[in-house]
């Protein structure tokens, strides 16, 4: 079965801190991996998206990690700020797929002054 | 920046009743989508749609479900008999290409609430 599997669940962070979002998957034909921030009650807004060739992919304090031999991806926010508080959520796209997306359930940050 | 828009934001019905949901997509967009999130859960696939036909469906979108793009602009998704499990907040998205890379943009959503 095509999962999608993030962790940790939530993780408080003092503003100005690092933080890192593991996620693991098992989708297969694998397409591309994508990285969302999702404030409350919005909807998602893209991050980064790595296709299996790519290894890790920046925007701004946000770099995507992937190792498609592992089947894992990370998410580093660098120097974290108040507005990074969001759930973030790792999406892995089949093969065959135009948008049936796997979603995974996401990782709630809260960064606290 | 173009951005997708969705109306209504909030919309409450009683069991039974149909509801439809409008999204307007990006506007050179070509390939749409809805999504939905229950509360507390992750977000689901339910349909996608190109070139004014369904191009995948999940299990979830059943007969109960339909899509429309009844103009160039809008684009619907309708509940023909809704049950108390479709309250969640329903996301509609769009794409510019057939690029698997190309990024999605979601709307804001709307909540369905199911009484």
């Amino acid at each position: 079965k095509n999962q999608v599997e993030q962790s940790p669940q939530s993780l408080i962070i003092l503003e100005g801190k690092n933080c890192t979002l593991q996620c693991n998957y098992t989708v297969s034909p694998f397409s591309n991996l994508r990285w969302y921030k999702q404030d409350t009650g919005r909807g998602p807004v893209s991050l980064t998206i790595m296709t299996f060739s790519e290894n890790t992919k920046s925007n701004g304090r946000y770099t995507a990690t992937l190792d498609a031999d592992t089947k894992q991806s990370s998410l580093h926010i660098t120097a974290s700020q108040l507005s990074d508080s969001a759930s973030y959520i790792c999406v892995v796209s089949l093969t065959d797929s135009w948008g049936k997306f796997q979603f995974g359930a996401g990782t709630q940050v809260v960064v606290t002054p | 920046e173009p951005e997708v828009t969705q109306t209504p934001s909030h919309q409450v019905t009683q069991m039974g009743q149909e509801v439809i949901l409008r999204c307007v997509p990006i506007s050179n967009h070509l390939y749409f989508y809805w999504y939905r999130q229950i509360l507390g859960q992750k977000v689901e696939f339910l349909v996608s749609f190109y070139n004014n036909e369904i191009s995948e469906k999940s299990e979830i979108f059943d007969d109960q479900f339909s899509v429309e793009r009844p103009d160039g602009s809008n684009f619907t998704l309708k509940i023909r008999s809704t049950k108390l499990e479709d309250s969640a907040m329903y996301f509609c998205a769009s794409r510019l290409g057939a690029q698997t890379t190309d990024t999605q943009y979601f709307g804001p959503g709307t909540r369905l609430t199911v009484l």
